[in-house]
């Protein structure tokens, strides 16, 4: 069975800086992907970003970026100028590669951001 | 616009009672999810349904049934055999079960 470790209950960080959530997980998987979810106050889930674990080059999206090291099983999302409409909780999920059967993510505790102005 | 839609926002039932959350969604997708939400414990996933009149169990379907009589359409019964029933509670589809969820807004059961 897939887990994700999200280390970090809680962070913050000041408008404008730079910060960045762990996230690890554990597979025997090969080919799988990697997500970011936001929920914000509101508590719906938005996707910020998505890795292919057979891709090299890190995903980014706009100022979020993710640092994924596959051999030591670590997804990291790194977000740059960070806004106040940046926090929220985040999420980092896993799901097995497309067998046409059993996708389905899996979810870290979360970790909660709160930008400071 | 295209979305999910989960009805009602709060819910409030006694112990004993079944009580069902409705989901729907007009993106025509094919796979349907739910999820459960507790503090500190992320996402857990109760049942899912990769096509109409098809669905499996997730990690915590005990207590719960659900029903796919409709694409569009997923609705999930807490029944009086789950033990801890009150949580945030959110529906989410995605277009094939290997392509990025789309999420509700959430049901708030209460259970007294």
């Amino acid at each position: 069975a897939q887990t994700v470790t999200q280390s970090q209950p809680e962070m913050s960080v000041q408008e404008a800086e730079t910060v960045t959530l762990s996230c690890t997980y554990d597979t025997s998987e090969n080919n799988y992907y990697l997500f970011w979810y936001k929920q914000p106050p509101s508590r719906q889930m938005i996707l910020v970003i998505r890795q292919e674990a057979y891709k090299q080059q890190n995903a980014t999206e706009n100022r979020f970026s993710v640092n994924f090291q596959k051999a030591a099983k670590s997804f990291s999302l790194k977000i740059s100028d960070s806004q106040l409409g940046d926090t929220a909780m985040y999420f980092c999920a896993f799901m097995k590669g497309p067998n046409f059967g059993n996708e389905k993510l899996t979810f870290g505790t979360g970790t909660r951001l709160t930008i400071i102005p | 616009d295209g979305g999910i839609t989960q009805s009602p926002k709060y819910l409030f039932r006694k112990e004993g009672q079944n009580v069902t959350l409705s989901c729907e969604q007009n993106l025509n997708h094919d796979a349907m999810y739910w999820y459960r939400q507790d503090p500190g414990q992320g996402l857990r996933l109760i049942y899912y349904s990769q096509i109409v009149n098809d669905f499996q169990k997730g990690d915590i379907a005990e207590g719960y049934s659900v029903s796919r009589e409709k694409k569009e359409s997923f609705p999930l019964t807490v029944t009086s055999a789950q033990k801890n029933p009150t949580a945030f509670y959110l529906c989410a589809s995605s277009i094939r079960t290997d392509s990025p969820l789309h999420f509700g807004n959430g049901t708030r059961l209460t259970v007294t």
